[in-house]
Parts: C-alpha cells; structure tokens; sequence
C-alpha cells in the first residue's frame, strides 16, 4: 500500500516567505509527527497530532512555525518569515496511535533551502 | 531534559569487518527503537526493544537492550556495503508524553569494498 508521502520534495525559498509542506498519512493511521533533520544532526520533534485531540506544539521552535491536520489526515506545516536557520529536512511520519510502542513510517522529506 | 546520546558519530570499515553503535540515555526508557536512515532517505524502522535485557537478532543485526533500560546496542557481524547508513537509536520522551520519541543524533556507518 502507499507511504507517507511529502510534497513539495524540495524547496528553494527566500529569506522572508512563508512557505507550505504538506504530508500525507498512510490511511487509518490517527498519529501524525512532524520533525526536523538538519545536516549531520538527529530528529528534532516539532509537533505530534493524534485524531481530535489538541495537537502536541511543544516542539516547534518559534511562533514562525504552525501546523494543522485536517480532517485527521493531510497535515500542512507552515513555517512563516523563514530565516536561514530554517534550512533543514522537514519529516512527517504516521503511526497507528498507542504512544511510543508503535513504530513511525516516516515519509521522503522536504528539503527546505532559505536562501 | 531527557537526553539520548550515540556513540560514535561515525564508523567507518572495510567490508567484512563488524560494526557496533552505542545509544545511553539519561533516564530509564519503556522501550528503545531503532531505525536506519540510508544516504538521500528517510528513516526506516528497524527494531523495537522493550523488556530488559532483552536481545533480539535479524539476519546480521544483533540488538540488545540494558539490564537498567538506560542503554542500547545495535551489532552488524560482517558489515556489506548494503549496510551504510546512519542508525538512529529513539526512546519514549520522559514525564508522561509517551508518544514522543527522543532520537540520537546517529551513527553514520561507511562501508569500503
């Protein structure tokens, strides 16, 4: 069956803009995780959606940085006034819920460059 | 904050020789993952480990989880280049988020033929 999937794959933007990553989910996954690899480093979590409950936003590092999921699937994370420091990996993963037990399917990534 | 440190950064090795990294955390985990990132992609879930002590093995991947689940192995017996990568050791986040990972920083593993 399908992935998590990602879009845009890539990214190039100017310093200023906002830009959209989207993620899909795989289907009936409720858990939906948004990270941030940047080069060489691990998996910095941003924000964690789990079916209607208030999203966990204790990851995301400015008030730049806003996510929604809507309709439990499609999540979009919207980083605002990107900075350079912004530039990085933007993963989304998905699971079936049931806390840490569960392994997470990560999708292929946006590569964001802010220019 | 709870903190997952990993030990090397990077491992390099000719073909054939074996290849150990070492995940500790700063505070007693539930349970431990561990996933694999090859070059250009994305993470891929390899093991979950949750009783101590607990060993469990795929193929040539030797895993294995501390007596005080503060601390983990991942053992590659006769590395192949099919095997570089960088390996992600995660623990559940401590103080009650239970969904939340805390990941390693990783180890990158090259292979020379």
């Amino acid at each position: 069956g399908a992935g998590v999937s990602q879009s845009p794959s890539n990214k190039v933007t100017e310093k200023g803009k906002d830009v959209e990553l989207r993620c899909d989910p795989i289907s009936g996954h409720t858990a939906l995780y948004w990270y941030r690899q940047s080069l060489g480093q691990g998996l910095e979590f941003l924000i964690y959606f789990q079916g209607n409950s208030a999203p966990d936003k204790s990851g995301l590092p400015s008030d730049r940085f806003s996510a929604e999921r809507t309709g439990g699937s499609v999540s979009t994370l919207t980083i605002q006034r990107t900075q350079q420091e912004d530039s990085a990996v933007y993963l989304c993963a998905s699971n079936t819920g049931g806390g840490s037990y569960n392994e997470q399917f990560f999708g292929p990534g946006t590569r964001l460059t802010v220019l | 904050g709870q903190q997952v440190m990993q030990i090397p950064q990077y491992q390099h090795v000719q073909e054939g020789e074996d290849f150990t990294t070492y995940c500790n955390s700063s505070t007693t985990l539930s349970n431990i993952q561990w996933y694999k990132q090859r070059p250009g992609g994305h993470p891929v879930f390899l093991i979950q480990l949750v009783k101590s002590g607990e060993v469990k093995k795929q193929k040539r991947l030797t895993f294995q989880f501390g007596e005080a689940k503060k601390n983990s192995s991942l053992h590659i017996t006769a590395t192949q280049t099919t095997d570089v990568g960088t390996y992600f050791c995660a623990g559940p986040h401590s103080g009650g988020s239970n969904y939340k990972l805390t990941f390693g920083k990783g180890t990158l593993l090259t292979v020379n033929p």
